[in-house]
């Protein structure tokens, strides 16, 4: 079945050090692509999306890039600040739902720790 | 806008009760949905609703869990003879159809079996 896969967490990085968290994914045809984030104490928000291949989502500071090549949808920031922490998801609809659903099967999680 | 609501945020209770959850959507978003997440893990889909239509359950949802949404705004979420196993965060989300701004999630309700 469809599925994603991120990397292990947790991870800690200093103020202002490049960010990846990794993203592969499993599915059938090319469906959009959702990174979640979930700050401490609060619901899960969207943090950015692409819907096509070779597409770039983009959001404070955050990007990723959809690649079919590679099945990969790994997200980056140049300079990750303190407020950054939290725990992300990366995500992408089921393959039985239908164009625009928001049935997600999401990762893991990656928990972000930054010290200043 | 207000956000999701979700009540109680934790609920502890015994093997074999029941338990609901409330959920309060935003309240233009005609589309509602019910996620579960245990620790270390991602949400994981449990059903969703169109207005008051329940259009589609996971496999996940055993018998004992009934959701309804009865006018199309709040929703609630049952669980009956509860389980060790059900021992989880419960999270509400909500959207607009077609929408680009995803899924607007609530804080979720903590649930522990004892």
């Amino acid at each position: 079945g469809d599925s994603v896969t991120q990397m292990e967490g947790p991870v800690t990085l200093s103020e202002e050090a490049f960010l990846t968290i990794n993203c592969t994914y499993t599915a059938t045809g090319y469906p959009s692509l959702f990174w979640y984030v979930q700050y401490p104490g609060e619901g899960l928000q969207l943090l950015l999306k692409a819907t096509k291949a070779d597409d770039k989502g983009s959001n404070k500071g955050f990007e990723a890039t959809y690649r079919k090549e590679t099945t990969s949808f790994h997200l980056e920031k140049g300079s990750v600040q303190v407020s950054d922490s939290a725990v992300y998801f990366c995500a992408l609809p089921l393959s039985y739902s239908g164009a625009g659903s928001y049935q997600l099967t999401f990762g893991k999680g990656t928990k972000l720790s930054v010290i200043p | 806008d207000t956000g999701v609501s979700q009540d109680p945020r934790h609920k502890i209770t015994k093997r074999g009760q029941n338990v609901t959850f409330r959920c309060d959507p935003i309240s233009e978003h005609n589309r509602l949905y019910w996620y579960r997440q245990t620790l270390g893990q991602g949400p994981e889909f449990l059903t969703y609703f169109q207005n008051e239509a329940q259009l589609e359950k996971s496999r996940l949802l055993s018998d004992r869990f009934s959701a309804e949404r009865p006018k199309g705004s709040f929703s609630t979420l049952e669980i009956q003879r509860t389980e060790q196993g059900d021992s989880a965060m419960y999270l509400c989300a909500s959207s607009l159809p077609r929408t680009d701004r995803g899924l607007t999630f609530g804080a979720g309700s903590r649930l522990t079996v004892l």
